[in-house]
């Protein structure tokens, strides 16, 4: 199976800052990979698929990079509506895992 | 608008069974693969299931093979999940999700229904 190591596993910033949130595969995904926003109480939204693409109505703000086996989701300016938690996911192969998250909480 | 709806959770012994349902609307059910991603409360997202389209390829989890089984009527635009053998561990909000694109990405979520399993 495919292990994603997502990092950091929190992360205090202050609106206006720019964040970077990085997943490392253990395996070659080939741009397999999406990042997704979970706020409390909701269902994950999608933010980027194939690795860099930016999902239809999300703030171009936020973008995704991709470095061999390393996948970077950055915000440029964090806003206030951005506070949540941000997870990672490899398609590439099944079992199509999830990174651990990561919970980026006002400072 | 496009529109999933889980339902089915509730409260189960352990060894028990349950069988969680979800209806897409708003879209060519019949089109797209779909998903089941479970959340322990408070923790991470773990994929469980996948089915494509015509139900032709199936796919688990390990922490679920053998014990659950995920099916689809398309002609009632609906996806299932049959949970046996239930145990604490799959205590967990159930998501049921639309897949698509070359890359298989989540672009639809339904709004979770939980499973408490429990003596």
């Amino acid at each position: 199976d495919i292990q994603m190591t997502q990092s950091p596993s929190s992360l205090s910033a202050l609106v206006g800052d720019r964040v970077t949130i990085t997943c490392r595969a253990s395996q070659s995904l080939t741009s397999y990979l999406n990042w997704y926003q979970q706020k409390a109480g909701q269902a994950p939204k999608l933010l980027i698929y194939a690795a860099t693409r930016l999902q239809s109505g999300v703030p171009s703000r936020f973008s995704g990079s991709e470095y061999g086996t390393d996948f970077t989701l950055t915000i440029s300016s964090l806003q206030a509506e951005d506070f949540a938690t941000y997870y990672c996911q490899q398609t590439y192969s099944t079992p199509h895992t999830f990174g651990q998250g990561t919970k980026l909480e006002n400072k | 608008e496009e529109k999933l709806v889980d339902s089915g959770g509730g409260l189960v012994r352990p060894g028990g069974s349950l069988r969680l349902s979800c209806v897409g609307s708003g879209f060519t059910f019949s089109s797209y693969t779909m998903n089941w991603v479970r959340q322990v409360p408070g923790k991470g997202l773990e994929w469980i299931s996948y089915i494509s389209s015509g139900s032709r390829n199936i796919y688990y989890a390990d922490s679920v093979k053998g014990r659950f089984t995920i099916s689809r009527d398309n002609a009632k635009d609906s996806l299932y999940l049959q949970m046996n053998n239930l145990s604490a561990e799959d205590t967990a909000v159930y998501y049921c999700a639309r897949v698509t694109g070359w890359t298989n990405w989540i672009d639809l979520w339904g709004q979770g229904t939980l499973v408490t399993v429990s003596s």
